[in-house]
């Protein structure tokens, strides 16, 4: 079955950036989606398709996509960006494909 | 405007099964497969499974064969998700979610159903 990994964790301050890994074997041949879950809250799209953007999700959420590594990329980190972020996979043994998730804590 | 509404949460005993509903409003139901995706306490996201509203057609997460079975009653645009032989590890939260199409990615989920197992 195919492993997404992800770091369990990524801090930053207020106003900064943060880049979230996801690594999988020859990731950058696969669509990767991103989701935020705030607590108590269901999961939102956030990035789709390596890099694309849903509507209403801010420009500050960007996306990458190449070799062994996908990364989730928000510039000037807000309070309310704090949650936990998944990436996620379609592969072809296991369907869909879900990261450990990552928690990101703004200082 | 696409909405996901699932039914309220569930206690059950050890061994029992769980019925959890979705309702989908906003979109024609049946033009977009729906997932089941759970979420155990201090874990990350699991994938259960999907249907395929049209039809009826099923695809299982290989850790779920034979316990989740997932159903739909197209007259009132619900989906069902039942899983069996529940145990402590089953208590997590459960979510549908709709599937874009195109890209493989979930653009909707519905609130959330908390199912806890316990004796």
């Amino acid at each position: 079955s195919y492993v997404l990994t992800q770091p369990p964790s990524v801090s930053v301050a207020p106003g900064q950036t943060a880049r979230i890994t996801c690594g999988g074997s020859n990731i950058g041949s696969k669509s990767v989606h991103w989701y935020q879950r705030r607590p108590g809250q269901a999961p939102v799209l956030v990035v789709y398709k390596d890099s694309d953007r849903p509507s209403g999700i801010p420009e500050r959420f960007s996306g990458s996509n190449s070799g062994n590594t996908a990364s989730l990329t928000i510039s000037r980190v807000e309070a309310g960006d704090e949650g936990d972020y998944y990436c996620q996979v379609w592969d072809s043994s296991s369907d869909r494909v879900f990261g450990g998730g990552t928690k990101l804590t703004v200082l | 405007q696409v909405q996901l509404v699932q039914s309220g949460a569930e206690v059950k005993k050890p061994g029992a099964s769980v019925k959890v509903s979705c309702e989908a409003s906003g979109y024609t139901f049946a033009d977009y497969y729906l997932h089941w995706v759970r979420q155990a306490p201090g874990q990350g996201l699991e994938w259960l499974g999907w249907i395929n509203p049209h039809n009826g057609a099923t695809k299982y997460a290989q850790n779920f064969q034979g316990r989740v079975t997932m159903t739909r009653d197209r007259s009132v645009s619900t989906a069902y998700m039942w899983l069996s032989r529940l145990t402590s590890d089953d208590t997590a939260i459960y979510y549908c979610a709709r599937d874009e199409g195109s890209t493989s990615c979930f653009d909707y989920w519905g609130q959330g159903t908390l199912v806890t197992v316990s004796s």
